[in-house]
C-alpha cells in the first residue's frame, strides 16, 4: 500500500536549525518533492530528489536514502517567513504524486 | 511566464449541485494534475491529463471528471456534490518530457475553495 509519514508538528525558534523527516512506503519510486504551503495557498515548490544523497539551495536542504525510504527537508537560520506546513510528496513509477499530510511548522521569535 | 491560474478562487454549492473548476496552465507547460485538498491534509491526487486524455487517476468516482483543451487548459467537473467534496480543489501544471517518459515538477495554482452546504 501506499504510506507517507511526516510528523504532524514540530516548533522552532528563530534563527535556529530544523530537520523535518518523512518516511515513504510507495508503489515504486520515481522522485521525492517538498512543497511549502502557507496557510490558505497553494504549495511551492521547495526541492526534488530521485537519487540518494544531499541537495541543497540556499538555506533549504533535502536529503534522501531510497533503500530506507526516508527523507529530511533541513531549514537553516530560521526566519518567521517559514512559519508553514512543509509537504512531503513521491512520485510513483506510474507518475501519481501522493502526498504526505504535511508538516505544520511552528516558528517562534 | 505566466503561472498557473485557476477559476473561480471561491465557491458555494448545495448537495446534488454540478461545479467546474477551470485551470490554465504555466505557459511552456502540457500536462495538467488535479488535486483535492480537505482542511488539515496533504492534496490528493484526483487525475492527470496530457494530450487532451486521462493519463492516471487517484482514488475519486465517477462523478469526478475532467478535460483537458487543445492550448492545455483543464476543466474538473464534479457532479451530484456531497457534504464531503468541500475543500480546496489544486490544479497543477507540469511539462511531459518524452525522453523520460515522466512529467517535470509540478507548480501549483491558487487553488479554488469550495463549500458545499
Amino acid at each position: 500500500g501506499q504510506n507517507i509519514d511526516q510528523p504532524t508538528e514540530m516548533t522552532a525558534t528563530e534563527g535556529a536549525i530544523v530537520q523535518i523527516n518523512c518516511t515513504y512506503q510507495t508503489s515504486g519510486f520515481n522522485g521525492l518533492f517538498w512543497y511549502q504551503q502557507h496557510a490558505g495557498e497553494a504549495p511551492t515548490f521547495l526541492s526534488y530528489n530521485v537519487l540518494d544523497g544531499l541537495e541543497e539551495k540556499g538555506r533549504f536542504s533535502s536529503f534522501l536514502s531510497r533503500s530506507k525510504g526516508y527523507s529530511y527537508l533541513l531549514l537553516k537560520e530560521l526566519q518567521m517567513k517559514d512559519s508553514a506546513s512543509y509537504l512531503c510528496a513521491v512520485r510513483e513509477w506510474d507518475d501519481k504524486i501522493i502526498f504526505g499530510k504535511g508538516t505544520r511548522l511552528h516558528i517562534l521569535p | 511566464e505566466t503561472g498557473v491560474t485557476q477559476s473561480p478562487t471561491h465557491l458555494i454549492k448545495t448537495r446534488g449541485q454540478q461545479v467546474t473548476l477551470r485551470c490554465s496552465s504555466q505557459s511552456g507547460h502540457n500536462t495538467v494534475s488535479w488535486y483535492q485538498q480537505a482542511l488539515g491534509q496533504g492534496p490528493q491526487f484526483i487525475f492527470q491529463y496530457y494530450r487532451e486524455e486521462e493519463n492516471g487517476r487517484g482514488n475519486f468516482p465517477p462523478r469526478f471528471s475532467g478535460l483537458q483543451f487543445p492550448n492545455y487548459s483543464s476543466e474538473l467537473n464534479v457532479n451530484a456534490l456531497e457534504l464531503d467534496d468541500s475543500a480546496l480543489y489544486l490544479c497543477a501544471s507540469s511539462e511531459w518530457r518524452a525522453t523520460s517518459g515522466r512529467a517535470d515538477t509540478q507548480y501549483f495554482g491558487p487553488g479554488t475553495r469550495l463549500t458545499v452546504l
